[in-house]
């Protein structure tokens, strides 16, 4: 089945600057990323996604890349905030009979 | 909008125990899924289902049972509680198959399991 691997677990960044999470995943028939973010004491939230037929998606300062060939995607929050200080997972779709497939999550801390 | 309720929010059960969590959602989505969150593992998918009376399998299913009763709800048991079973339990609805048709996953608050 499919596996998702998250590359960073922790980042810690300067408010203001960029944070990236880079993402893996195995399945060449996933064609769906879509990325959660989890704040601490609640459940996750959908952010943004991207699907297979874009290779950029951008919302607001948050960007999504996705390199089909590599098989790897990434979350970039530019300008990040203290907010912005949270979980963040990946995820891919697989085949029909899987359903998204997480990764384990990288934790972002926005520093002053 | 629509909203989730996990109930309990913090389940105790002695090893061995058979013991119920509980997922609710106005939203009337037609899939929901059970999700076990422990640190340092990610979400494994435990149990879905796609409509009412329809269970499906995910990775993690051994050691537990669901129940889809009505569209709106869906339960999951732990059939016999471990002390390793210590983690949140993530409820979650979707449109439908939201990994393979792009639908969000809107998620509960969790419910967490302490087993003494």
């Amino acid at each position: 089945g499919e596996k998702v691997e998250q590359h960073e677990s922790t980042l810690s960044v300067r408010e203001g600057d960029s944070a990236v999470i880079n993402c893996t995943y195995t399945d060449t028939a996933s064609s769906y990323f879509p990325w959660y973010k989890q704040e601490a004491g609640k459940s996750l939230h959908f952010v943004i996604d991207i699907r297979s037929n874009v290779d950029r998606k951008q919302s607001q300062r948050l960007i999504v890349l996705l390199d089909k060939k590599a098989k790897r995607f990434s979350l970039h929050i530019t300008a990040t905030q203290p907010e912005d200080s949270a979980i963040y997972f990946c995820a891919a779709s697989g085949n029909y009979a899987q359903g998204l497939t997480f990764g384990l999550g990288t934790r972002v801390s926005v520093f002053p | 909008g629509g909203i989730i309720t996990q109930t309990p929010k913090f389940l105790i059960g002695q090893e061995g125990q058979k013991l119920t969590l509980k997922c609710q959602q106005n939203f009337n989505h037609d899939t929901m899924y059970w999700y076990r969150q422990d640190s340092g593992k990610g979400l494994r998918l435990i149990y879905y289902s796609i409509t009412e009376n329809d269970l499906q399998k995910g990775d993690l299913s051994e050691g537990y049972d669901a129940s889809r009763e009505k569209k709106s709800s869906f339960s999951l048991t732990v059939t016999s509680a471990q002390k390793n079973e210590m983690a949140v339990f993530l409820c979650a609805s979707s449109l439908d198959r939201g990994g393979i048709s792009g639908n969000t996953l809107y998620f509960g608050e969790g419910s967490r399991l302490i087993v003494v």
